[in-house]
């Protein structure tokens, strides 16, 4: 079974700049959670979505946004960027029974300049 | 609110060597339990989870964890490292209310020759 892929890997953009990421989870996961991690704040979860629902958010302003499609695959969007959005972007795919139980993508490194 | 605590930024391991790495969490109730492991670059991939059950559980590569419920404890241990685990390594803790990981700060092993 295939695992959770992200695209693209590496990113790099503008400060003001708008981006879109995706994640396709694990075929048969309803479940995808995106993660922030930064040598200063290590993981920090931004969002879930279960069956086109987020079902929980993290503590991140409103430039950063998510969604996901019927096939559960799903994107998140950052708005005017900013140097400290400079980060690697997970994603995990779960079953959405047990959340818990995650599967992470190898990530999307973004750099703003 | 609930926390996890790997009290050790680093740890320094001589090949061929036993490893224990520390994990700490407060949570009222037993919670699912992972650890997680993270090569430079690359995505977190699942090394093993306690549930329910036994409580000392295998998992892939050679790890092993405990968990003590009187210690708030799931600590993780390898009789042997080899070089090839040098990498970082966090403890995660879910939590029912929110379907939410609660991560460690990680913990980085560093293997001498």
């Amino acid at each position: 079974k295939a695992g959770v892929t992200q695209t693209p890997r590496y990113l790099i953009k503008t400060r003001g700049q708008q981006v879109t990421l995706s994640c396709s989870p694990i075929s048969g996961h309803r479940s995808v959670s995106w993660y922030q991690q930064t040598p200063g704040q290590g993981l920090q979860f931004l969002f879930e979505y279960f069956s086109e629902t987020q079902r929980n958010k993290g503590n991140f302003p409103g430039r950063f946004s998510g969604r996901q499609f019927s096939n559960s695959r799903s994107e998140m969007n950052v708005s005017t960027l900013e140097l400290g959005d400079s980060a690697l972007y997970l994603c995990a795919s779960s079953f959405g029974d047990n959340p818990y139980e995650q599967y992470f993508g190898p990530g999307t490194r973004l750099t703003v300049t | 609110a609930q926390s996890v605590t790997q009290p050790d930024i680093h740890i320094t391991v001589s090949e061929g060597a036993s490893l224990e790495l520390r994990c700490n969490y407060s949570y009222g109730a037993t919670p699912y339990l992972f650890w997680y492991v993270q090569s430079p670059g690359q995505g977190l991939q699942l090394l093993l989870k306690y549930f329910s059950g036994d409580t000392l559980v295998q998992g892939i590569k050679g790890f092993e964890a405990e968990f003590k419920r009187s210690q708030s404890s799931f600590n993780l241990r390898k009789p042997s490292v080899h070089w090839s685990d040098a990498a970082e390594y966090f403890c995660a803790v879910g939590q029912d209310s929110n379907y939410q990981l609660i991560w460690g700060a990680g913990t980085k092993l560093i293997i001498k020759p």
